[in-house]
């Protein structure tokens, strides 16, 4: 069956970096799409970053452009996202999902708190 | 920027039909998607490419657009169906997703 199992969440000072991983397995991992997707505590979700099948090509939210860089690895069919430069703002539970039909499939999430 | 808008509540009784609505000037152009999320738990698609239902989905979800609006309707609303739902849609290049900011649903 279908997993993702995001890892690497944390407490993290404000300009600080923090890389979050996201474990794939029960499906061929290099054939989707992948989605970062993130939660503020007590608000909606936010579309963080998506990166194509093939790694070809890589887009941002606005609020993250330019401070977080999506990558995946096919060999350990893992997707990453680096961040870097975190901001208050950016303390939330990130999920990854998979690009199928819609966000099909989500992981359970991994707590990312920016705070001094 | 492209941006979806969502009511922030709705409330029904159970067994009578909720409608939540989706506004977005992308979305004569982009299909609409439907997320149901539940206190504390990961959000799952309930309605993908405007009307398609995924397996597993009670066929009393369903969902349509026309124009700028695309509407989550839940005919014979049941408690369990207490969540907060979200759509969602690209933007028109197709490149950057953008999330509705939310309904919660009462079921009561």
């Amino acid at each position: 069956q279908v997993q993702l199992v995001e890892s690497g969440g944390g407490v993290v000072q404000p300009g600080r970096s923090l890389r979050l991983s996201c474990a794939a397995s029960g499906f061929t991992f290099s054939n989707y799409g992948m989605h970062w997707v993130r939660q503020a505590p007590g608000k909606g979700l936010e579309w963080v970053a998506v990166i194509w099948y093939d790694g070809s090509n890589k887009f941002y939210a606005d609020s993250v452009k330019g401070r977080f860089t999506i990558s995946r690895d096919t060999s350990k069919n893992t997707l990453y996202l680096q961040m870097n430069s975190l901001r208050a703002e950016d303390t939330a539970v990130y999920y990854c999902a998979r690009d199928g039909d819609g966000h099909d499939y989500w992981g359970q999430g991994t707590l990312v708190t920016v705070s001094s | 920027s492209h941006e979806l808008t969502q009511p922030p509540s709705v409330s029904v009784s159970p067994g009578q039909t909720a409608r939540i609505t989706c506004s977005g000037d992308a979305l004569p152009k982009k299909y609409a998607y439907w997320y149901q999320q539940k206190s504390g738990q990961s959000p799952v698609l309930v309605i993908y490419e405007d009307s398609k239902r995924p397996s597993g989905i009670p066929e009393r979800f369903s969902g349509s657009s026309s124009g700028t609006m695309a509407t989550l309707t839940i005919s014979g609303a049941q408690v369990e169906d207490e969540a907060d739902y979200y759509c969602y849609s690209a933007d028109s290049s197709g490149t950057h997703g953008v999330f509705g900011g939310g309904t919660k649903l009462t079921v009561l």
